[in-house]
């Protein structure tokens, strides 16, 4: 499974963008790039996807590094609500026992100051 | 539009004890997935099913965890004997089978072996 890397920890405070990055050297050409979040007590919540161009979603954006090695998620106006650990996650599309697996890491802990 | 149903949300047993975990997908989701999350740590894949077949279990121990998708809807992740590692929070998901898709997760049901 292709792999990524994520800080262990961000903060941010209210109201202010949030630049949440995501190291995937070993991207192959059929893997999306996935973001989840996953609040306290809750189960991982999906926030947005994409293959190639970058993406827009009422959630967030993600912005994909023009060699795929790299991408960005920004939340755009952090609220305490968006006080999370955020995934990012390969999702391979080629075909086999691999294809739609979603592996998660340990993400990163993002927190929101009032 | 309900979202993925577990149940229990909270189980306490001693070790040695069986238990077991329910999971009912969206309603059209033919893919489900079991995912294992321990404490501080990003959710880990058990067993992946397409409809009733299951597609990918290599990481499901299988000397004490089974699990079954009757009729490719509903599903049941047992553990027999429990262990204390057995400690964790068990998520189901389920989505549509296209690799794009976003996966739907449950709450998750927090099992705790005394």
């Amino acid at each position: 499974d292709a792999k990524t890397t994520q800080p262990n920890s961000m903060e941010s405070n209210e109201e202010e963008p949030v630049h949440l990055p995501c190291n995937h050297s070993t991207i192959s050409g059929t893997d999306y790039i996935h973001w989840y979040r996953q609040l306290p007590s809750q189960g991982p919540e999906y926030v947005i996807h994409g293959l190639t161009s970058n993406v827009n979603n009422r959630m967030a954006s993600l912005a994909i590094a023009e060699d795929r090695k790299s991408s960005t998620l920004i939340l755009h106006r952090a609220t305490l609500r968006d006080a999370a650990v955020y995934y990012c996650i390969l999702r391979d599309s080629a075909g086999g026992t691999s294809y739609g697996k979603l592996t998660f890491g340990q993400g990163t802990i993002l927190t929101v100051h009032p | 539009e309900a979202g993925v149903v577990q149940s229990p949300r909270y189980k306490i047993i001693e070790k040695k004890q069986p238990v077991a975990f329910w999971c009912n997908p969206i309603s059209g989701h033919n893919t489900l997935y079991w995912y294992r999350q321990n404490l501080g740590q990003g959710p880990e894949l058990l067993i992946r099913y397409e409809n009733e077949e299951a597609v990918d279990d290599s990481q499901l121990p299988k000397d004490r965890f089974s699990a079954e998708r009757l009729k490719g809807v509903d599903s049941t992740l047992k553990i027999q004997p429990a262990e204390l590692g057995d400690s964790a929070v068990y998520l189901c998901a389920s989505s549509l089978r296209e690799s794009g898709r976003e996966l739907f997760f449950g709450e998750g049901s927090r099992l705790t072996v005394l």
